[in-house]
């Protein structure tokens, strides 16, 4: 059985940053690009960050290039998202997501349940 | 980047209903489009994927067409476990979601 745990969130100030991890199991995590997907509160859905299965290749929205780092361990099965810098409108759901192919266009086969970022003074 | 339009944004149907969400991209997306339930809650979860592939366990009743621009969701006989928000996305270049449309029973 597919799993995937986030862990990390919290309350952080303005400017401060945060490490958010994804714990995955059940499936080859090195065979499998990864996403980062956030949801405000009370709002849709916002990808923001991915990776591919070995780690090459990473692609960021717009709106955290240069402010978030997303990274994988793939001996330890775990995926990072690094985001320094945090704004108050960052505050949001933040949910890790298996893709279903290594790289390229694809889908996001199963989900987390999410770590909360508060941004907040 | 690519621009996802939902309509309606919401919509209330009754049980057995036949029930369209539409989702037009700003430029084609080819097949690349994906459409996910959510309900309260939860994380979202994978209804189809390339635009009108039915994901492994979700019911029959679920259907999805299109292709370039234009991709419509289709439940055939709405359930009222069907109640939720539901959200495409293309992968086309980069990601994105559409705005999500919320569907409630009458």
């Amino acid at each position: 059985e597919v799993q995937l745990v986030e862990s990390g969130g919290g309350l952080v100030q303005p400017g401060g940053s945060l490490r958010l991890s994804c714990a995955a199991s059940g499936f080859t995590f090195s065979s499998y690009a990864m996403s980062w997907v956030r949801q405000a509160p009370g709002k849709g859905l916002e990808w923001i960050s991915a990776i591919s299965g070995g780690g090459v290749h990473t692609f960021y929205v717009d709106s955290v290039k240069g402010r978030f780092t997303v990274s994988r361990d793939n001996s330890k099965d775990t995926l990072y998202l690094q985001m320094y810098n945090l704004r108050t409108e960052d505050t949001a759901l933040y949910y890790c997501a298996k893709e279903g192919q290594e790289v390229g266009p694809s889908y996001f086969h199963y989900w987390g349940r999410g770590t909360l970022v508060t941004v907040s003074s | 980047d690519i621009q996802l339009t939902q309509s309606p944004s919401s919509l209330s149907a009754s049980v057995g209903d036949r029930v369209a969400i539409t989702c037009r991209a700003s430029q084609s997306v080819g097949s690349h489009l994906n459409w996910y339930q959510q309900k309260p809650g939860k994380p979202p979860n994978l209804l189809i994927y390339s635009a009108s592939n039915l994901q492994s366990g979700v019911p029959s009743r679920f259907s999805g067409s299109g292709s370039g621009t234009d991709f419509t969701l289709t439940i055939s006989s709405l359930q009222p476990e069907d109640c939720a928000t539901y959200f495409c996305q293309q992968s086309s270049s980069s990601n994105s979601f559409g705005q999500g449309t919320k569907l409630e029973i009458k």
